[in-house]
């Protein structure tokens, strides 16, 4: 159980485009998910939280209107990164969490290696 | 700032060895301690995790072990094997706050 879902696993593209990545609790409802970045060899670097139905609460430095988070069910989160720049190549990464508080299991997807040429 | 501090960055061990992990963190409000393990291309799974009334916990074979006074806690990986070669990532949480705070990984090797 607890399997959580992400598309697509690679992508790669121009710079200007919007990315959208998909992150999905297959099996589980999921109160919070979360959206990370880590660079190779480094750790994971949260993002942004969002809660379903409500706006996204990001962590500082990342830029709100770069990357759009939207969770519009207990299922289902998407990221996207508008208007990507090589800067912007990492491996993305979300999470699900079936109920609230820090010391609830994380369930993370297989993450996304965005490519911006 | 690093709220995790993880150590050795990486680790090679010869199977059959024991590997151990090194952590510790500062905020005693953490009561939560769980361990992922990332294969390459892959996101984190969560191994074990521990909570402060315990001074140590093990499922299969790993082991935490966790001293409350040092604010450290360890993984070991009992009789390792070339399939645990693997990052991982220590990590602390509070309970009723959202985020969980990771270490900055050790990338292990077990050499056949």
């Amino acid at each position: 159980g607890a399997v959580v879902s992400q598309h697509p696993s690679w992508v790669i593209c121009k710079s200007g485009t919007s990315v959208k990545i998909e992150c999905r609790s297959l099996d589980f409802q999921a109160t919070t998910m979360f959206w990370y970045r880590q660079f190779p060899k480094q750790s994971l670097m949260l993002m942004a939280t969002s809660n379903e139905g409500s706006k996204a609460t990001y962590e500082q430095g990342v830029e709100k209107d770069k990357f759009l988070i939207n969770h519009a069910s207990l299922t289902l989160s998407t990221l996207t990164v508008t208007s990507a720049h090589p800067e912007d190549s990492s491996f993305y990464i979300c999470s699900a969490r079936v109920l609230q508080g820090g010391d609830q299991p994380q369930h993370f997807g297989d993450g996304t290696r965005l490519s911006i040429l | 700032q690093q709220q995790v501090k993880q150590s050795p960055q990486s680790l090679i061990v010869q199977k059959g060895g024991i590997p151990i992990i090194n952590c510790a963190y500062e905020n005693t409000a953490f009561d939560y301690f769980p361990w992922y393990q990332q294969f390459p291309g892959k996101g984190p799974a969560l191994l074990i995790a521990i909570r402060p009334d315990v001074s140590e916990k093990k499922e299969g074979r790993f082991t935490i072990s966790f001293n409350k006074s040092a604010k450290q806690f360890s993984l070991h990986i009992m009789d390792s094997q070339p399939g645990d070669s693997a990052t991982y990532f220590c990590a602390a949480a509070q309970t009723g706050a959202n985020n969980l705070f990771f270490g900055t990984g050790t990338r292990l090797t077990v050499i056949p």
